[in-house]
Parts: C-alpha cells; sequence; structure tokens
C-alpha cells in the first residue's frame, strides 16, 4: 500500500519568498513517480512537477522545485519569489509502477500568500 | 481542445435518489479513474479503468458503479444516494504507458450536495 503524509494543513508566505511544502510517502514499491498538484479557489487541479524515484536530480519547473530525498522519502515542494496567485491547495501524490490510473494522494497543504 | 470534460458541475439530491455523474474525454486516453475529495482527506480514489469493458474498485467502491463502454466516456453511478456522499467529484484521464512520469488530466470536479 501507498501512503502520502503532508503534515502543515496550512502555510503563510509573504509575497517574493520561498516557501517549502511537506510531503513524505511510504511504498514497497522499488519504482514509483511523485507528483504534486496546485488546486486554486476555483477548484481544478493542476499538475506543476513531476520525479520519478530512480531520477538523480531533483525535478525543476521554472518557480517550482522538488526537493526529493529518497532514503528520508520526501518529496517537498519548494516555490521561489511566492507571487499572489499561488495562493491555493497544493497536493502531493504518487503512483507505483503498473498504476498509471491510480494516484495516492495526501491531504494537502493551503498555502495563503501575502503582501 | 476540451480535455476531460465533467458534467454537471454542481447538483443537490435527496438522500435515497440515484443520479449519474459523466464523464468524457476526448484525449484517447486509456486510463480513467474518479476520485471524492472530502475536506481533511485529499483526494481518495473511487473506481478505475484501464481501458473499455475493463473497470476495477479504488478505495472508497461503496455505493458508486461505473461502466466503460467507450473510450471516451467514463460515467460514475450513485445508486441511492446517501449524506455522506456529499462531495467534490473528479474525474481524471491519462494514457496507458510504463514511463512513470505519465500525467493525469482532471476535469473541473462536480460538486455534490446529499440532503
Amino acid at each position: 500500500a501507498q501512503k502520502i503524509t503532508q503534515t502543515q494543513p496550512g502555510m503563510f508566505v509573504q509575497e517574493k519568498e520561498a516557501v517549502t511544502l511537506d510531503c513524505t510517502y511510504d511504498t514497497s514499491d522499488p519504482s514509483y513517480g511523485l507528483f504534486w498538484y496546485k488546486q486554486p479557489s476555483s477548484g481544478e487541479m493542476i499538475f506543476l512537477i513531476y520525479q520519478g524515484s530512480y531520477d538523480q536530480q531533483n525535478a525543476t519547473e521554472g518557480r517550482y522545485s522538488l526537493n526529493f530525498q529518497k532514503a528520508r522519502k520526501s518529496a517537498n515542494l519548494v516555490i521561489s519569489a511566492s507571487q499572489l496567485g499561488d495562493s491555493a491547495m497544493y497536493f502531493c501524490a504518487m503512483r507505483g509502477a503498473g498504476t498509471a490510473s491510480k494516484l495516492t494522494f495526501g491531504t494537502g497543504t493551503r498555502l495563503q500568500v501575502t503582501l | 481542445n476540451a480535455g476531460v470534460t465533467q458534467t454537471p458541475k454542481f447538483q443537490v439530491l435527496k438522500t435515497g435518489q440515484s443520479m449519474t455523474l459523466q464523464c468524457a474525454q476526448d484525449m484517447n486516453h486509456e486510463y480513467m479513474s474518479w476520485y471524492r475529495q472530502d475536506p481533511g482527506m485529499g483526494l481518495r480514489l473511487i473506481h478505475y479503468s484501464v481501458g473499455a469493458g475493463i473497470t476495477d474498485q479504488g478505495e472508497v467502491p461503496n455505493g458508486y458503479n461505473v461502466s466503460r463502454s467507450t473510450t471516451e466516456d467514463f460515467p460514475l453511478r450513485l445508486l441511492s444516494a446517501a449524506p455522506s456522499q456529499t462531495s467534490v467529484y473528479f474525474c481524471a484521464s491519462s494514457h496507458r504507458s510504463e514511463r512513470m512520469n505519465t500525467e493525469a488530466f482532471f476535469g473541473q470536479g462536480t460538486r455534490l450536495t446529499v440532503v
């Protein structure tokens, strides 16, 4: 079974500052993928970034980067230079090998960016 | 590009009523899934399908039925609605691929209230 844990129900960050959203996971699969999704107040799920279990380098996508520490089973999302539009719910999710249709989600972190 | 289309966007049901949530995708994706989102619980998998004619249960399947007669459509049926089924429902689709970074595309969600 796979499990994702997000321990921060809510976070505040000032505009232009960096923020780290925590995600730890548990799985017995040797191969897996980790995803981060953003859910703004409008409700849609927006894919942000992906990290594979065998990827040697941490993933980056613009202002988003993933701090992947495999031994600690953590996959934290780092948002640099926060913007007001980053205020949203953020979900960490994972899939195991052969389960493309099945994602396991964490409970999410609500990020509020302030002036 | 329509992507994943869910209808309706909002629905209020009385306890005991039945209804079908519609999901259609135009990306020729093999995999389709239904999730429900509840406060503090993230997204949980209800049912999924790996292709036309093939469906399977997810984490929380009780009270829901699915079928997949075409690649494009994956309706979710509530047989006898209960207040515990008040939730936001998301349909997702993705290509069948052994690549772990295969992204899931989500519909806009259906907000269902059972009174």
